[in-house]
């Protein structure tokens, strides 16, 4: 089983809709991060969170929200859909013991908005 | 500017060439430095992580880092087919900042 699971793994849907997506985490870390990647824009941050009680925004969180759950689980909403939106989305996880630990991805929701 | 500038290619080359892959960023305040491979319909998977400057081996891959101008590299020696990827820069700050910054990542073919 993978360590960084999203689901679903591709959603279709229209202009308008609230929309969720879901990230579980089996590695046990404490911080989980929200990126969407675009062709020639390369991954950007939206959202992350150091622990449950803590929830950051990152570069490009307008149009988003997101919920902690329990350490491992980080979900990301869409509250109207737009067309512009459309990307792949992707949750990662790292270690926060220490400052300096790498983050890992899980494979990603491909979202299309009609 | 975009603080970090990766070249997004393709880059073509032939079944057991070194490969080179590079990144430059302008904010001096980047600590860490990352390469992620990313398989088509995949998340980015971690291949080298680093610190200082410097280099640092993993089997064919190496990493260096060089702050002073601000110039990171990978280098994939005996290339094989199965290296064909995108392959993304990433860097951070410390001091308790998070969050990645990202290259666009460049697109690597490798011809059997």
């Amino acid at each position: 089983d993978a360590d960084v699971t999203q689901t679903p793994r591709n959603r279709i849907t229209k202009t308008g809709k609230r929309i969720m997506l879901e990230c579980s985490q089996t590695k046990g870390h404490d911080r989980m991060y929200w990126y969407r990647q675009d062709p020639g824009l390369g991954l950007r941050l939206i959202y992350y969170s150091f622990d449950v009680k803590d929830i950051n925004k990152g570069e490009i969180s307008d149009g988003y929200s997101v919920s902690r759950q329990a350490q491992a689980k980080f979900s990301l909403s869409l509250e109207s859909a737009i067309p512009n939106q459309t990307a792949l989305y992707f949750c990662a996880t790292s270690r926060g013991d220490f400052d300096s630990q790498p983050q890992h991805f899980g494979d990603g929701t491909r979202l299309s908005i009609l | 500017q975009k603080e970090v500038e990766q070249d997004p290619g393709p880059l073509s080359v032939p079944e057991g060439a070194i490969v080179s892959l590079n990144c430059t960023y302008s904010n001096s305040a980047f600590q860490y430095f990352m390469w992620y491979r990313q398989y088509s319909r995949k998340g980015p998977e971690l291949l080298m992580y680093t610190y200082s400057s410097g280099n640092k081996e993993d089997g064919r891959f190496t990493a260096q880092v060089d702050k002073s101008s601000k110039y990171i590299s990978l280098f994939i020696r005996d290339s094989q087919p199965s290296d064909s990827a995108t392959y993304l820069c990433a860097m951070r700050m410390g001091g308790g900042a998070d969050g990645l910054t990202f290259g666009k990542g460049t697109h690597l073919i490798i011809q059997p």
